[in-house]
């Protein structure tokens, strides 16, 4: 079946440092990878829609200056958390998916941050 | 209205139980549903999709209902390993294509 690996699994960085993750599709090929956040207890949020060769697309209320989102390949998307601060800590997940748009998404294993 | 709901839960039941969890959604040009499973601090993962004509796999059904416009999950013969979060998630046509997740609903099955 479809695979998306999301690295590093697990961060701790310093307030006002950046923090890159990357998402990779292993086996598909995706011109469209989400980026979402969790964080304790809640709902997985849709931050940002990431397309391949083209800008990401932003949710409302998510300032796209802060999480910048590079979709270089049909395989690798990036998101990177600039100047963290410790509201960003957070449970990170990327997904694509393998089909058109009744399919349903494949889940990277997350990225958990945590900003000290 | 949210645009996905869910009954938070907790659910507690014995194995062997029969459960049942509701899901409403708010876009009536909604065409595609999913359920998924989310452990404690892991990635979620699909459990199944939702069908027009309901569908079943082992001991998970799963219904949709368009006129009420909410679909349904159930779960036959609970296992322990049953327990988790159960997330609805419905495709959302509002400009672009997204997928919108409810706040899930927490299954704990006991012996």
């Amino acid at each position: 079946g479809a695979v998306v690996s999301q690295h590093p699994s697990r961060v701790i960085c310093k307030s006002g440092t950046s923090v890159k993750i990357e998402c990779r599709s292993l086996d598909f090929q995706a011109t469209t990878m989400f980026w979402y956040r969790q964080f304790p207890k809640q709902s997985l949020m849709l931050m940002a829609t990431s397309n391949e060769g083209s800008k990401a697309t932003y949710e409302q209320g998510v300032e796209k200056d802060k999480f910048l989102i590079n979709h270089a390949s049909l395989t690798l998307s990036t998101l990177t958390v600039t100047s963290a601060h410790p509201e960003d800590s957070s449970f990170y997940i990327c997904s694509a998916r393998e089909g058109g748009l009744g399919s349903p998404l494949h889940f990277g294993n997350g990225t958990r941050l945590t900003v000290t | 209205r949210k645009e996905v709901e869910q009954d938070p839960g907790p659910f507690n039941v014995p194995e062997g139980a029969t459960v049942a969890f509701n899901c409403t959604y708010s876009n009536s040009a909604s065409q595609s549903f999913f359920w998924y499973r989310q452990d404690c601090r892991k990635e979620p993962k699909l459990l199944m999709s939702v069908y027009s004509s309901g569908n079943e796999d082992g001991r998970f059904t799963a219904q949709l209902n368009r006129a009420s416009q909410y679909i349904s999950l159930l779960i036959r013969d609970s296992k322990l390993s049953d327990s988790a979060t159960y997330l609805c998630v419905v495709n959302w046509l509002g400009g672009y294509n997204k997928l919108i997740f409810g706040a899930g609903t927490r299954l704990a099955v006991h012996p």
